[in-house]
């Protein structure tokens, strides 16, 4: 199964500034790669999803990279916020039968962005 | 509000009690998931559910044991639990098939075993 590893698990950046996490994984390159927001005591929630044949994708103020040569996805978020501040989750999507899916998480990554 | 609710939000039991966790989704879907997430550790799939028949179960204990009457709720049943048990458990579902789709989380169940 995957090991997925995502940088420092605290990141604090100044508001305005673009804050960029990072996600590495070690087996096999998923088909699809997906990015969630985990405030505090709350479920996670989805944000991104970017496919092995895409190199970008935008979102508004977020922007995820997925380079399966390096076995890595990069977040940004560009003029981060305070509201901005949470712990990101990045997921790897694995079959495990006929069309069911699995996702394995990282631990995430809990940024503050200081105002 | 996800689509996803939860009961109940909070519960504390003793390890010899036996309880039952709660969790319907208003989206359509017809995948549903049980997630356990505890402090510093990565979510852990426990149980999915794929058009209400169990895949994968990731060698949980025995002692939690999912029920899918049907694709709208998913239930966990609990009975003598360990401390380590205490967490926060996650629902979640998502539509299935032959591409990928991203999951709809519950605000979860924070149990405590004491």
């Amino acid at each position: 199964s995957q090991k997925i590893e995502q940088n420092s698990e605290a990141l604090n950046i100044q508001e305005g500034k673009t804050a960029t996490l990072t996600c590495n994984y070690t087996n096999y390159s998923p088909a699809y790669l997906q990015w969630y927001r985990q405030d505090p005591g709350r479920g996670p929630v989805f944000l991104l999803l970017i496919r092995e044949n895409e190199k970008e994708k935008r979102k508004e103020r977020l922007k995820v990279t997925f380079d399966t040569t390096l076995k890595q996805s990069l977040f940004h978020i560009t003029a981060s916020q305070p509201a901005d501040s949470a712990t990101y989750l990045c997921a790897l999507e694995e079959s495990i039968s006929g069309s069911a899916r699995q996702l394995t998480f990282g631990s995430g990554t809990q940024l503050t962005v200081l105002p | 509000e996800t689509g996803v609710t939860q009961t109940p939000r909070h519960l504390v039991m003793g390890m010899t009690n036996k309880k039952s966790l709660k969790c319907e989704q208003h989206l359509g879907h017809n995948a549903m998931y049980w997630y356990k997430q505890s402090a510093k550790k990565p979510l852990e799939l426990m149980f999915v559910y794929s058009l209400e028949e169990r895949v994968e179960n990731n060698s949980v204990p025995s002692r939690f044991s999912p029920e899918c009457p049907n694709s709208s709720h998913l239930f966990l049943h609990l009975h003598t639990l360990q401390p380590e048990d205490s967490a926060l458990y996650l629902c979640a579902s998502s539509h299935t098939g032959t591409v990928t789709y991203e999951q709809y989380f519950g605000p979860g169940t924070r149990l405590t075993v004491t």
